[in-house]
């Protein structure tokens, strides 16, 4: 099993609809997370990071921490044709905590 | 503004030279990392220094090797050169430790060995 597994997609969804990013992990006492944004071409950029279970919201993105379940999701409202990207879900290992696994990532497609 | 910088966007070499990565960054980070990214395989780590002088292997450092003299600086260096190392090359930074700031990474260079 990967340590951290996302669907590669592409997602596709309309303007201004829910985009919906999920995330797993096996290390089930990781303890930072982080969402990364990748535009072709271009290197990965912060976007959130969640380090306890619930909620957080900045602005359009939210990002969810169930960590009984081991999965971080990221919701992006009003999604925009400007947020089609690749998505990286990042973890830290608790053996290591100077390194992230970063997953594959979720290519999403917003189309007008 | 920012904080991690690589000296080449675009690069292309020849089967058998010797090639070198540059990365500086201006944030004081501990951790420096080389990474390259390939389509459907994601970033995989070379190596990693958490100090200076300080190395670690990552995931994939066959034909790799780096250098870290000053803080501020982490090469990579591709001893010979081969077809198989044409991909995007990646570095990043951060703090030491689960600062919860996660990395910052430049803005890679794409190498081609032709």
């Amino acid at each position: 099993q990967k340590e951290v597994e996302q669907n590669s997609g592409p997602l596709s969804v309309p303007e201004g609809a829910i985009a919906s990013l999920n995330c797993t992990y096996s290390d089930r006492v990781s303890q930072s997370f982080f969402w990364y944004r990748q535009y072709s071409g271009k290197s990965p950029e912060l976007i959130m990071s969640i380090y306890s279970n619930g909620d957080k919201e900045d602005g359009r993105f939210t990002a969810q921490l169930n960590k009984a379940s081991q999965y971080v999701s990221l919701l992006i409202r009003d999604s925009q044709p400007s947020d089609s990207a690749t998505y990286l879900c990042a973890v830290s290992l608790p053996s290591n905590t100077d390194k992230l696994i970063f997953g594959t990532g979720t290519r999403l497609q917003v189309f007008p | 503004d920012v904080k991690v910088t690589q000296s080449s966007r675009y690069l292309v070499k020849r089967t058998g030279e010797k090639v070198f990565l540059e990365c500086v960054q201006d944030m004081d980070h501990e951790n420096m990392f080389w990474y390259r990214q390939d389509p459907g395989l994601g970033l995989r780590l070379i190596y990693f220094s958490y100090d200076v002088k300080m190395k670690e292997k990552g995931d994939i450092p066959e034909g790799y090797s780096v250098s870290r003299e000053k803080k501020e600086r982490f090469s990579l260096i591709l001893e010979s050169a081969s077809t198989n190392q044409t991909s995007m090359y990646l570095c990043a930074s951060s703090l030491p430790g689960d600062s919860g700031y996660g990395y910052t990474f430049g803005s890679g260079t794409r190498l081609t060995v032709v």
